[in-house]
């Protein structure tokens, strides 16, 4: 398995506050990922980076913002966290053949 | 934007039947991959297939670029398999972008 972890792995905050979640890689993998799952719905990218600096839009990009300076950190800020950001966040890596699923941030905005 | 359609949402089954969870998707794709996500949250990667047959142990995946549509297959299921099931697709290079469909929750009754 890819050792991928998330930090927090469960938060609380009120709306208006900023947020930083982390997602650190051991794996050495170039594609990093934010997802956010909610009922109803399937996993949506957030945003993605195909490398160091290099990072992307995903479908649901707006109110966050990502930054990867190192290979093996992808951060996911919310700005201003809203009520319709309480989601689960689902960080990923992947190499060329399958990716793989850090075990998810539970994020409440109150 | 490609339109990801899993079926059924739910199926509940008595164990060693055989499971067939459905995949459709409106855009040509890439690749396919099928995941498990346990009861606890975790995601785990089970294939990644672009054309003919995969099988893994008790798991075979199938897909038909011509009709788009892929299933994935369980024989002789027994209640550790009760998971939920998600299908996504790729369009980019590698693994760049995925479109999730919403999940096949899957329980096995002994």
């Amino acid at each position: 398995d890819a050792g991928i972890t998330q930090s927090p792995r469960h938060k609380v905050t009120e709306t208006g506050t900023p947020v930083t979640l982390r997602c650190h890689q051991t794996e050495n993998h170039r594609y990093m990922y934010w997802y956010r799952q909610d009922p109803g719905h399937g996993l949506r990218l957030i945003h993605y980076s195909y490398g160091v600096k290099d990072t992307d839009k995903g479908e649901v990009s707006d109110g966050y913002s990502v930054s990867r300076s190192k290979t093996e950190d992808f951060l996911l800020t919310l700005e201003s966290a809203t009520s319709s950001q309480t989601s689960v966040y689902f960080c990923a890596t992947a190499d060329y053949n399958e990716q793989f699923f850090g075990p998810g941030t539970r994020l409440t905005v109150l | 934007k490609n339109e990801v359609e899993q079926s059924p949402q739910n199926l509940t089954a008595q164990e060693g039947e055989f499971i067939t969870i459905n995949c459709s998707y409106s855009v040509g794709i890439s690749a396919l991959h099928w995941l498990q996500q346990h009861p606890g949250g975790g995601i785990v990667s089970l294939f990644m297939l672009s054309s003919g047959k995969k099988k893994h142990g008790r798991l075979i995946a199938t897909i038909n670029i011509q009709e788009k549509h892929s299933s994935l297959h369980i024989t002789a299921s027994h209640p550790r398999d009760s998971a939920v099931y998600i299908c996504a697709v790729g369009e980019g290079f590698g693994n760049e972008k995925l479109t999730f469909g919403t999940g096949t929750r899957l329980t096995i009754i002994p």
